[in-house]
C-alpha cells in the first residue's frame, strides 16, 4: 500500500520559479527520504531527512519535516528545465517492519522554458 | 565504481509465461530490495536479501519470488505471469542499516 501521498500530483512552472512539493504520511517513520525519477529510468537519492529534524538543505533543495502532522515538503530553488522529472517521498517506518520504503505516486513538475 | 546495474531493459513476455530478472548491486553493498512500479504510480516494495536469504517482503503473492547469490547479485522471478505484472521493475542496493539506498535504471516487463 502507499504510505505516502504527493501534493500536487503534478504541477507546470516557469523556469527560474521556485517548486514545491508536499508529502504526507500514516504511520511513525525513522527518516523520510525524496527521490527524483525521469520519464522511465531509474530513481535518484535528492536528500534524507531524519525524524529528529526539521529542515535540511542540499543546494537548491530544501526539505522540511513535520512529524506532527507526519508531512514533508521539497522546495527546489531557481527551477531549471532539466529539474522536469516526477518527485517521490519515500518513508522509512519507525521500527522496521516489513514493507522496505513506502513510496507515495509522485509529483510530475514540468518546467517550461 | 559502477552503480547498480540491471538487465534486461525491456522484455516482452506472454501471460501464462515465467520471467527472471537480474540486478548486480552497487560494489560494496550486500543488501539487495526489489521493487515494482507501476505506470503512474510511486514503486513498491515487494522483498529484500541479505546473506543471500529473504529477509524482508512486501504484500506480493509467492508467484514472486527472488534469489541472491554469494557474489550479492540477485535474480527477481515471476511464475504465471498476468497482464497486471506489466511494469518497471527497480532493484536497490544498500548495506546493512543505512539508509542510503542506490536504484538500478530498471527493467521494463510488459506481459501480453
Amino acid at each position: 500500500s502507499q504510505q505516502g501521498e504527493e501534493d500536487p500530483q503534478a504541477l507546470s512552472i516557469q523556469e527560474g520559479e521556485n517548486a514545491t512539493m508536499n508529502c504526507s504520511y500514516k504511520t511513525s517513520i525513522n527518516n523520510l527520504q525524496w527521490y527524483r525519477q525521469n520519464s522511465g529510468r531509474g530513481l535518484v537519492h535528492l536528500i534524507l531527512i531524519r525524524s529528529n529534524e526539521r529542515e535540511k538543505h542540499s543546494g537548491r533543495l530544501r526539505v522540511t519535516l513535520d512529524t506532527s502532522k507526519k508531512s514533508s515538503s521539497l522546495l527546489i530553488t531557481a527551477s531549471r528545465a532539466a529539474d522536469t522529472a516526477s518527485y517521490f517521498c519515500a518513508t522509512d517506518r519507525d521500527g522496521g517492519g516489513a514493507d522496505g520504503l513506502t513510496f507515495g505516486k509522485g509529483t510530475h513538475l514540468i518546467i517550461q522554458p | 565504481d559502477a552503480g547498480v546495474t540491471q538487465s534486461p531493459t525491456h522484455l516482452i513476455k506472454t501471460r501464462g509465461q515465467q520471467v527472471t530478472l537480474r540486478c548486480s548491486p552497487k560494489s560494496g553493498h550486500d543488501t539487495v530490495s526489489w521493487y515494482q512500479q507501476a505506470l503512474g504510480q510511486g514503486p513498491q516494495f515487494i522483498f529484500q536479501y541479505y546473506e543471500e536469504e529473504e529477509r524482508q517482503r512486501g504484500n506480493f503473492p509467492d508467484r514472486f519470488s527472488g534469489h541472491q547469490f554469494p557474489n550479492y547479485s540477485s535474480e527477481l522471478n515471476v511464475n504465471a505471469l498476468l497482464l497486471g505484472d506489466s511494469a518497471l521493475y527497480l532493484c536497490a542496493s544498500s548495506l546493512p542499516g543505512s539508509s542510503a539506498i542506490y536504484f538500478g535504471e530498471g527493467s521494463w516487463l510488459t506481459v501480453v
